[in-house]
């Protein structure tokens, strides 16, 4: 079966300093790979999502990157965090074909919060 | 993109049916309408998704208006762990889901 790895589950960094978290899946090829965050009583936002290895797109413009540099690895980070950078981040995956029925299958989430 | 509209909050007694509605008035022909959940501090997870038949599974139904500008999701008998936030969407194959703020249900004992 398939399963969505995410960590940290938590991480504090203070203002400036560098991010990086990682989700990797098992039990599968190929996925497509997805980014979001949400902020604090609010809905997901689509980050970064990468239908193949180094494949990246992003859809909101801000001080992070993601990469994707194995097949079911997937990275989000940045050079400098900022306050507004806090919230709970959440990596999913779903069937690499391009499918409106496609399922999104998530990660339990890492809640960063920057101070 | 096609918005989709739901109420900000219902209440339901354990071991009652729920019905939580959505309405996507400028849906288009080819978005199928998916529900997922989230449980507090957790990620979302699939619940149903439909195109335009009415859809059953083990954890709900889906019942969707002739027209398809609105749909409901239907859970037979809450318990407190259906208590979550619930996300209708509507997807069409764009990579782009957009979960909105979603109903919060509260399930009372």
């Amino acid at each position: 079966s398939q399963t969505i790895h995410q960590w940290p589950a938590t991480l504090v960094q203070p203002v400036g300093s560098p991010l990086s978290l990682e989700c990797t899946v098992e039990g599968t090829s190929n996925p497509n790979l997805y980014w979001y965050r949400q902020a604090a009583g609010r809905g997901l936002q689509l980050l970064f999502y990468s239908v193949g290895i180094g494949q990246i797109s992003s859809e909101v413009p801000q001080n992070l990157s993601a990469s994707r540099p194995q097949d079911r690895q997937f990275i989000l980070s940045s050079k400098k965090l900022l306050l507004s950078d806090s919230g709970f981040y959440l990596c999913a995956w779903s069937g690499g074909f391009y499918s409106a029925q496609n399922i999104q299958y998530f990660g339990a989430g890492t809640r960063l919060s920057v101070l | 993109d096609a918005k989709t509209t739901q109420p900000n909050s219902m209440e339901s007694n354990e071991e009652e049916p729920v019905h939580l509605p959505c309405n996507h008035s400028t849906i288009s022909g080819t978005d199928y309408i998916h529900w997922y959940r989230q449980l507090p501090s957790q990620g979302p997870e699939y619940v149903i998704h439909g195109l335009t038949s009415n859809v059953n599974n083990r954890m709900a139904s889906l019942a969707i208006a002739e027209d398809r500008k609105s749909s409901t999701l239907i859970l037979h008998r809450a318990t407190l762990r259906d208590a979550a936030v619930y996300y209708c969407i509507l997807y069409n194959n764009n990579n782009d889901m957009r979960f909105g703020a979603g109903t919060r249900l509260t399930v009372k004992p």
